[in-house]
């Protein structure tokens, strides 16, 4: 059964730091295209970044030099390092498996909440 | 950056046929994606690559893509397919995932 999990949200300052990760099981992550996506509470998705099996990562302009996709294959695991954080990065984030470039996320995790607040 | 645009809200009886719509620039030329997401859960795909259904969607459900617009069609509405629907595109220009803003199916 394929499964994700995420976890390492939680209540943050502005300009610091969290990473999250995500626990992967019924396949491989390092064989999968995996993003990150967040969602402001109340409105819509927003993608975040992707890393493709290669290894070769993507972000949103709103996240890029702040954010860092990562994994650890022999844990099967995927991090999203967030640093320098900022109020409007409070979300729940999610991360998703795809298989390949333009396809779909076919598996979701449940998410995990970042707040960003003093 | 390339936008998609969905209505926010579409309401239908129950039984009914809801359309829903995404547009965007030559949209037909893309792959698109369609996600549902009802409250405080995760979002489940339920179209891809513009109508292909994933095992365990009901055939209700399908979609179009032509043009500047893609759709997302639910037919024999039920009050379980009340969601937000959410269309995806991967724009191979800036190496981005695109959603659209999302659209609340309301069943009256």
């Amino acid at each position: 059964e394929v499964q994700l999990v995420e976890s390492g949200g939680g209540l943050v300052q502005p300009g610091g730091s969290l990473r999250l990760s995500c626990a992967v099981s019924g396949f491989t992550v390092g064989s999968n295209y995996m993003s990150w996506v967040r969602q402001t509470p109340g409105k819509g998705l927003q993608w975040v970044s992707v890393i493709y099996s290669g290894g070769t990562t993507y972000y949103a302009d709103s996240v890029k030099g702040r954010f860092t996709s990562s994994r650890d294959n022999s844990k099967n695991m995927l991090y999203l390092q967030m640093n320098s954080l900022r109020a409007e990065d409070t979300a729940v984030y999610y991360c998703a498996r795809g298989v390949s470039t333009g396809g779909p996320s076919g598996n979701w995790g449940q998410g995990t909440l970042v707040t960003v607040s003093s | 950056s390339y936008v998609l645009t969905q209505p926010p809200s579409v309401s239908v009886a129950p039984g009914k046929t809801a359309m829903i719509t995404c547009g965007g620039n030559n949209i037909g030329r893309k792959s698109v994606h369609w996600y549902q997401q009802k409250a405080g859960q995760a979002p489940v795909l339920v179209i891809y690559y513009d109508g292909d259904r994933p095992s365990g969607i009901p055939e209700r459900f399908s979609g179009s893509n032509s043009g500047n617009t893609a759709t997302l069609t639910v037919s024999g509405v039920e009050a379980g397919d009340e969601a937000d629907y959410y269309c995806q595109v991967w724009d191979s220009s800036s190496e981005h995932v695109v959603f659209g803003g999302g659209t609340k199916l309301t069943v009256l």
